[in-house]
Order: C-alpha cells, then sequence, then structure tokens
C-alpha cells in the first residue's frame, strides 16, 4: 500500500546510453513532480505536472523529458546520459487546491549513477 | 527568485534537549511551507505544512511557526531523541517550489 513508489531503486548505467525512471501514486491527487538531489544533497525541482499536463519546467536540459500516460503516473527518461546526471531522483505528489501547490509525498528515490 | 537558508547546516545536541531549527526566505508570497526530515539514503517524510494564513501547526514534539512578513519559519523540536538524528529540510510552494540546504541534526545518547 505504498503511496508514491519509484522504479527502480537503484540504477548503474554507461555515459551515452537512454534510460527511464518509473513513478506511481496511489494517492488520487493531480499533481506530480520529479525533484533531483545532487551530491550536496541539494535537492532542486524539475518538473511538475497536474492532471498529465507540465505546468513547472526548470532549467533542464532537454535530455530530460517527462511522460505522464495518466494522472497517477508520471515518468523520466533520459537521453544521451552523462556523468554529471549521476544523483538521486525523487518523484512527489500533491493535490492542487485553489491553485496552489499543497501537501508534498516523496517517493524513496531512485539512486542513478553514470559510469 | 526565491531563496530559502537553513542554518545552521548541522546541529548537535545531547538528548533531551529542546532545540530550535531556522528557515528563512527571501519572497513572502508563498502557499505554505513544508517541514521535512531525510534519513540517510532514504527519501523524505513530511513533518509538517503550514499554509500561508496560519502562524504555526502542532504534530507531537514537533511545533512549527510561521511568520511571512520576516520571511522566516521555524522548527521547535521538544525532549529530542536520538531517533531524531536526521536532515531537516524546508520546502516554500508559492510561484516556485524551493528547498532549504537542510539542517543536519545529531541527537547524541
Amino acid at each position: 500500500d505504498t503511496a508514491v513508489s519509484q522504479t527502480p531503486k537503484y540504477l548503474v548505467t554507461q555515459m551515452g546510453n537512454d534510460k527511464s525512471i518509473k513513478c506511481e501514486q496511489n494517492l488520487g491527487h493531480d499533481t506530480m513532480y520529479w525533484y533531483k538531489q545532487d551530491s550536496k544533497k541539494f535537492l532542486k525541482i524539475m518538473f511538475s505536472y497536474n492532471n498529465k499536463e507540465l505546468i513547472i519546467n526548470e532549467t533542464v536540459p532537454n535530455r530530460f523529458s517527462p511522460k505522464s500516460p495518466d494522472k497517477a503516473h508520471l515518468n523520466l527518461h533520459i537521453n544521451s546520459l552523462e556523468l554529471g546526471d549521476s544523483a538521486v531522483y525523487f518523484c512527489a505528489s500533491s493535490p492542487l487546491l485553489a491553485g496552489a501547490y499543497n501537501e508534498q509525498f516523496f517517493g524513496p528515490g531512485t539512486r542513478l549513477t553514470v559510469l | 527568485k526565491q531563496e530559502v537558508t537553513q542554518i545552521p547546516a548541522a546541529l548537535s545536541v545531547p538528548e533531551g534537549e529542546n532545540l530550535v531549527l531556522n528557515c528563512s526566505f527571501t519572497d513572502s508570497a508563498i502557499y505554505n511551507l513544508q517541514w521535512f526530515r531525510q534519513d540517510p539514503g532514504k527519501g523524505l517524510t513530511s513533518l509538517l505544512l503550514i499554509q500561508s494564513s496560519q502562524r504555526e501547526q502542532t504534530s507531537g514534539r514537533l511545533n512549527a511557526s510561521l511568520d511571512k512578513s520576516s520571511g522566516r519559519s521555524t522548527l521547535y523540536i521538544a525532549a529530542s531523541q536520538p531517533g531524531d538524528s536526521a536532515t531537516y529540510l524546508c520546502l516554500t510552494s508559492g510561484s516556485r517550489l524551493t528547498f532549504g540546504e537542510g539542517t543536519q541534526l545529531t541527537v547524541n545518547p
């Protein structure tokens, strides 16, 4: 009965490869997010989707492409992986009430290592 | 651009002590502020959410306050325990979503 789940938990790959991380939430929330936590543990928003529509797209290389097949899923596809992409990627979800972000619930994270 | 600062970056206290963690932000036009804890190698656990219209929220030994006009929030932890050891993060939600860099708390038995 996990609220926000991500797969895989660990991902080790070579530079130049393409990989995807999947996220699912069973909380019935309208909004989902991807965050990146770098080696210094700093968390930064990457994308946010509301009801399958992109609402936040921070300054992220276009090698990163989020895909939301339905409002319970938000996947992250990364092309041509680079060493600097190594990080922990967190998915989160929240209800969107009165046009404002509300309490966010986070997944367990996916640790991506690019060799 | 919203900037969120958490001071101190690290804090070590003996068990039983009451303590305060600070979160400062530059843009007061926020909808809410959320406090999380993160254990090493784990995800984020939501602790408290304060809406912009609220002054404080309480959950057990935790009390979070919000002063939008001064751009500050505090997280008060009463009677700290070794199990409280973790990194504490604040997240402001306004036109942008911005995390602070966190305070690493160690509670020594």
